[in-house]
Protein backbone atom coordinates (compact mmCIF):
# COMPACT_ATOMS: atom_id res chain seq x y z
CA UNK A 1 0.00 0.00 0.00
CA UNK A 2 1.20 3.50 -0.58
CA UNK A 3 -0.56 5.24 2.11
CA UNK A 4 -3.56 6.42 -0.83
CA UNK A 5 -6.09 4.17 -1.08
CA UNK A 6 -8.88 4.12 -3.57
CA UNK A 7 -11.93 2.37 -3.41
CA UNK A 8 -13.23 1.01 -5.23
CA UNK A 9 -11.03 -0.95 -6.99
CA UNK A 10 -13.50 -1.42 -10.28
CA UNK A 11 -16.32 0.25 -10.73
CA UNK A 12 -19.07 -0.68 -13.89
CA UNK A 13 -21.91 2.13 -14.39
CA UNK A 14 -24.71 3.15 -16.50
CA UNK A 15 -24.93 6.67 -17.77
CA UNK A 16 -28.13 6.72 -16.14
CA UNK A 17 -26.35 5.64 -12.60
CA UNK A 18 -24.80 8.07 -10.26
CA UNK A 19 -21.53 6.72 -8.09
CA UNK A 20 -18.81 8.01 -5.71
CA UNK A 21 -14.94 7.58 -6.19
CA UNK A 22 -13.29 7.53 -2.59
CA UNK A 23 -9.89 8.61 -1.98
CA UNK A 24 -8.28 8.40 1.62
CA UNK A 25 -4.68 9.44 2.86
CA UNK A 26 -2.83 9.03 6.12
CA UNK A 27 0.41 11.02 5.13
CA UNK A 28 0.12 13.40 6.68
CA UNK A 29 -0.32 15.27 3.27
CA UNK A 30 -2.39 18.80 3.05
CA UNK A 31 -2.79 19.10 -1.38
CA UNK A 32 -4.95 16.37 -3.21
CA UNK A 33 -5.67 15.47 -6.86
CA UNK A 34 -7.56 13.59 -9.28
CA UNK A 35 -6.08 12.82 -12.27
CA UNK A 36 -7.60 10.58 -15.26
CA UNK A 37 -5.81 7.95 -17.26
CA UNK A 38 -6.90 6.92 -20.43
CA UNK A 39 -4.84 4.61 -22.95
CA UNK A 40 -2.48 6.25 -24.93
CA UNK A 41 -2.77 9.92 -23.54
CA UNK A 42 -0.98 12.05 -20.83
CA UNK A 43 -2.25 11.97 -17.40
CA UNK A 44 -4.90 14.26 -17.38
CA UNK A 45 -5.17 16.57 -14.46
CA UNK A 46 -8.63 17.07 -12.58
CA UNK A 47 -9.07 18.65 -9.85
CA UNK A 48 -7.22 20.04 -7.27
CA UNK A 49 -7.20 20.77 -3.47
CA UNK A 50 -5.26 21.97 -0.78
CA UNK A 51 -5.71 22.61 2.32
CA UNK A 52 -9.45 21.59 1.42
CA UNK A 53 -9.88 24.31 -0.78
CA UNK A 54 -10.24 23.43 -4.57
CA UNK A 55 -7.26 25.59 -6.38
CA UNK A 56 -7.88 23.99 -9.80
CA UNK A 57 -10.76 22.66 -12.03
CA UNK A 58 -9.13 21.68 -14.91
CA UNK A 59 -11.84 22.57 -17.39
CA UNK A 60 -13.66 18.94 -16.15
CA UNK A 61 -17.36 17.92 -17.47
CA UNK A 62 -19.63 19.02 -14.56
CA UNK A 63 -20.76 15.56 -14.49
CA UNK A 64 -17.56 15.06 -12.28
CA UNK A 65 -18.01 16.46 -8.91
CA UNK A 66 -15.42 16.65 -6.25
CA UNK A 67 -15.50 16.98 -2.73
CA UNK A 68 -13.08 17.35 -0.32
CA UNK A 69 -14.54 17.26 3.23
CA UNK A 70 -11.08 17.43 5.34
CA UNK A 71 -7.40 17.20 4.31
CA UNK A 72 -7.56 13.23 3.79
CA UNK A 73 -10.15 12.64 1.67
CA UNK A 74 -11.26 13.23 -1.15
CA UNK A 75 -14.36 12.14 -3.17
CA UNK A 76 -15.61 12.10 -7.21
CA UNK A 77 -19.56 11.88 -7.68
CA UNK A 78 -20.09 10.80 -10.76
CA UNK A 79 -23.17 11.06 -12.69
CA UNK A 80 -24.80 10.46 -16.72
CA UNK A 81 -21.36 9.80 -17.56
CA UNK A 82 -20.49 8.96 -21.11
CA UNK A 83 -18.63 5.99 -22.61
CA UNK A 84 -15.76 7.84 -23.19
CA UNK A 85 -15.36 8.25 -19.86
CA UNK A 86 -13.69 4.89 -19.05
CA UNK A 87 -10.32 5.18 -17.66
CA UNK A 88 -8.64 4.65 -14.52
CA UNK A 89 -8.80 7.45 -12.28
CA UNK A 90 -6.17 8.11 -10.14
CA UNK A 91 -5.98 9.55 -6.68
CA UNK A 92 -2.70 11.02 -5.25
CA UNK A 93 -1.67 13.05 -2.89
CA UNK A 94 1.64 15.46 -1.66
CA UNK A 95 3.11 17.72 1.15
CA UNK A 96 1.16 20.94 -0.74
CA UNK A 97 0.45 22.12 -3.80
CA UNK A 98 2.69 23.61 -6.17
CA UNK A 99 5.71 22.37 -3.66
CA UNK A 100 8.14 19.76 -4.78
CA UNK A 101 9.53 18.73 -2.04
CA UNK A 102 9.20 15.20 -2.68
CA UNK A 103 6.90 14.28 -5.78
CA UNK A 104 3.17 13.10 -5.53
CA UNK A 105 2.20 9.65 -3.74
CA UNK A 106 -0.63 7.75 -6.19
CA UNK A 107 -3.41 5.40 -5.30
CA UNK A 108 -3.85 2.14 -6.83
CA UNK A 109 -6.51 3.69 -9.10
CA UNK A 110 -10.60 2.81 -9.78
CA UNK A 111 -10.63 1.16 -13.23
CA UNK A 112 -13.74 2.84 -14.81
CA UNK A 113 -16.18 1.38 -17.27
CA UNK A 114 -19.42 3.16 -18.67
CA UNK A 115 -21.74 1.26 -20.63
CA UNK B 1 1.94 25.19 -21.41
CA UNK B 2 4.56 22.50 -20.27
CA UNK B 3 5.15 19.88 -22.77
CA UNK B 4 6.95 16.81 -21.81
CA UNK B 5 8.03 14.29 -24.24
CA UNK B 6 8.38 10.41 -24.27
CA UNK B 7 9.14 8.87 -27.59
CA UNK B 8 9.03 5.24 -28.49
CA UNK B 9 6.09 4.40 -26.83
CA UNK B 10 6.20 0.49 -27.11
CA UNK B 11 9.78 -0.71 -25.87
CA UNK B 12 10.30 -5.16 -26.04
CA UNK B 13 13.52 -6.19 -25.01
CA UNK B 14 15.21 -9.35 -23.89
CA UNK B 15 16.30 -10.08 -20.08
CA UNK B 16 19.51 -8.80 -19.65
CA UNK B 17 19.46 -6.45 -22.12
CA UNK B 18 20.10 -2.21 -21.62
CA UNK B 19 17.00 0.16 -21.48
CA UNK B 20 17.26 3.60 -22.34
CA UNK B 21 13.91 5.96 -21.75
CA UNK B 22 14.42 9.14 -23.48
CA UNK B 23 12.66 12.57 -21.69
CA UNK B 24 12.66 15.93 -23.32
CA UNK B 25 10.82 18.74 -22.01
CA UNK B 26 10.27 22.09 -23.37
CA UNK B 27 11.20 24.54 -20.62
CA UNK B 28 14.11 26.32 -20.03
CA UNK B 29 15.46 27.30 -16.52
CA UNK B 30 15.24 25.44 -12.92
CA UNK B 31 13.19 22.25 -13.82
CA UNK B 32 12.68 19.54 -11.16
CA UNK B 33 12.54 15.81 -12.98
CA UNK B 34 10.98 12.81 -11.98
CA UNK B 35 10.27 9.18 -13.38
CA UNK B 36 7.96 7.32 -12.20
CA UNK B 37 6.62 3.42 -13.20
CA UNK B 38 3.76 2.13 -12.63
CA UNK B 39 3.37 -1.98 -12.61
CA UNK B 40 0.73 -3.83 -14.17
CA UNK B 41 -2.14 -3.92 -11.76
CA UNK B 42 -0.41 -1.21 -9.96
CA UNK B 43 0.06 1.64 -8.34
CA UNK B 44 2.16 4.80 -10.13
CA UNK B 45 5.47 4.83 -7.76
CA UNK B 46 8.28 7.39 -8.11
CA UNK B 47 11.53 5.65 -9.54
CA UNK B 48 13.93 8.43 -8.87
CA UNK B 49 14.07 12.30 -9.28
CA UNK B 50 16.10 15.30 -9.56
CA UNK B 51 16.16 18.82 -8.38
CA UNK B 52 20.01 19.87 -8.14
CA UNK B 53 23.48 18.63 -7.82
CA UNK B 54 24.75 15.70 -9.51
CA UNK B 55 23.32 15.00 -12.71
CA UNK B 56 23.47 11.29 -12.83
CA UNK B 57 20.66 10.29 -10.38
CA UNK B 58 20.60 6.67 -8.76
CA UNK B 59 16.98 5.25 -7.99
CA UNK B 60 15.22 2.13 -7.08
CA UNK B 61 15.68 -1.15 -8.41
CA UNK B 62 18.86 -0.52 -10.39
CA UNK B 63 17.33 2.77 -12.21
CA UNK B 64 19.55 5.95 -13.01
CA UNK B 65 18.87 8.64 -14.98
CA UNK B 66 20.85 11.30 -16.20
CA UNK B 67 19.84 15.17 -16.22
CA UNK B 68 21.50 17.03 -19.00
CA UNK B 69 20.29 20.84 -19.22
CA UNK B 70 21.87 21.73 -22.48
CA UNK B 71 19.44 18.90 -24.45
CA UNK B 72 16.31 19.41 -21.78
CA UNK B 73 16.36 15.70 -21.39
CA UNK B 74 16.65 13.53 -18.39
CA UNK B 75 16.70 10.20 -19.80
CA UNK B 76 16.09 6.84 -17.97
CA UNK B 77 18.94 3.87 -18.23
CA UNK B 78 19.26 0.46 -16.81
CA UNK B 79 22.20 -1.67 -17.43
CA UNK B 80 20.52 -4.97 -17.22
CA UNK B 81 16.42 -5.95 -17.58
CA UNK B 82 14.66 -8.24 -15.78
CA UNK B 83 11.52 -9.55 -16.46
CA UNK B 84 10.00 -7.80 -13.23
CA UNK B 85 10.57 -4.53 -14.76
CA UNK B 86 7.67 -4.66 -17.45
CA UNK B 87 6.12 -2.08 -17.15
CA UNK B 88 5.24 1.41 -18.05
CA UNK B 89 7.31 4.65 -17.00
CA UNK B 90 6.42 8.38 -16.87
CA UNK B 91 8.66 11.46 -16.89
CA UNK B 92 7.54 14.01 -15.31
CA UNK B 93 8.78 17.78 -14.84
CA UNK B 94 7.77 20.61 -12.63
CA UNK B 95 9.26 24.35 -12.87
CA UNK B 96 9.00 26.12 -10.32
CA UNK B 97 5.61 26.36 -8.23
CA UNK B 98 3.72 24.71 -11.14
CA UNK B 99 2.39 21.11 -11.15
CA UNK B 100 3.79 18.11 -12.23
CA UNK B 101 3.60 17.58 -16.52
CA UNK B 102 3.98 13.95 -17.39
CA UNK B 103 4.47 12.30 -20.74
CA UNK B 104 2.74 10.31 -22.30
CA UNK B 105 4.69 6.91 -21.05
CA UNK B 106 6.83 4.17 -22.39
CA UNK B 107 5.04 1.16 -22.23
CA UNK B 108 7.93 -2.02 -21.55
CA UNK B 109 8.01 -5.47 -21.79
CA UNK B 110 10.91 -7.33 -20.70
CA UNK B 111 10.90 -10.91 -22.52
CA UNK B 112 12.33 -13.31 -20.35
Amino acid sequence: ETGVTQTPRHLVMGMTNKKSLKCEQHLGHNAMYWYKQSAKKPLELMFVYNFKEQTENNSVPSRFSPECPNSSHLFLHLHTLQPEDSALYLCASSPRDRGMDGGYTFGSGTRLTVV
Amino acid sequence: AQSVSQHNHHVILSEAASLELGCNYSYGGTVNLFWYVQYPGQHLQLLLKYFSGDPLVKGIKGFEAEFIKSKFSFNLRKPSVQWSDTAEYFCAVAKGNNRLAFGKGNQVVVIP
